[in-house]
């Protein structure tokens, strides 16, 4: 099992470029997550599913959508990228909503 | 006032020391979490709690649902050990998200 994969590792973008992040699990899990971890700052979650076809707001969700269109997959759109957007990105998943959740290795942006 | 706040912010120790990080939270939890950030940032989960106490090797966690407290205790600790002690709560069952602290940074010198 790879567990929670992320791409690409790392990324520069320019102000009001889009790209999408890349998140997949092989474990069959039903709930996926997206966080941001700012320096000094606690992980914030952007957005979450629940399984396939539902997707809801976290914390912070303004500037990015989702999708999750089959049980592996959930990525991670950033529309018009703004300098508040650099950030390390965390996906994660688990079976259940209280269930210890499976972190992928980040994915680091950079918004010049 | 952030919902959870982790004790020490920074935590510098001997090698063989014994390490308490604490977790204090302010709401209702129908479980904690503590999780391993290492140094080239991969988060791995250690343990999820909701009540009494969990031992895994050389870590112990233990919470106090009546005082809204957690620790996370390192016996003997390692160089191994250095790395990002992050404590997550679930506020309210039900609730699908986690609401992180800021975590603790701990460096043990060999």
């Amino acid at each position: 099992n790879a567990g929670v994969t992320q791409t690409p590792k790392f990324r520069i973008l320019k102000i009001g470029q889009s790209m999408t992040l890349q998140c997949t699990q092989d474990m069959n899990h039903n709930y996926m997550y997206w966080y941001r971890q700012d320096p000094g700052m606690g992980l914030k979650l952007i957005y979450y599913s629940v399984g396939a076809g539902i997707t809801d707001k976290g914390e912070v969700p303004n500037g990015y959508n989702v999708s999750r269109s089959t049980t592996e997959d959930f990525p991670l759109r950033l529309e018009l990228a703004a300098p508040s957007q650099t950030s390390v990105y965390f996906c994660a998943s688990s079976l259940q909503a209280e269930e210890t959740q499976y972190f992928g290795p980040g994915t680091r942006l950079l918004v010049l | 006032k952030n919902e959870v706040e982790q004790s020490p912010q920074n935590l510098t120790a001997q090698e063989g020391e014994f390490i308490t990080i604490n977790c204090s939270y302010s709401v209702g939890i129908s479980a904690l979490h503590w999780l391993q950030q290492h140094p080239g940032g991969d988060i791995v989960s250690l343990f999820m709690l909701s009540s009494g106490k969990k031992k895994h090797g050389r870590l112990i966690a233990t919470i106090n649902i009546q005082e809204k407290h957690s620790s996370l205790h390192i016996t003997a600790s390692h160089p191994r050990d250095s790395a990002v002690y992050i404590c997550a709560v679930r506020v309210d069952f039900g609730n699908e998200k986690l609401t992180f602290g800021t975590g603790t940074r701990l460096t043990i010198i060999p």
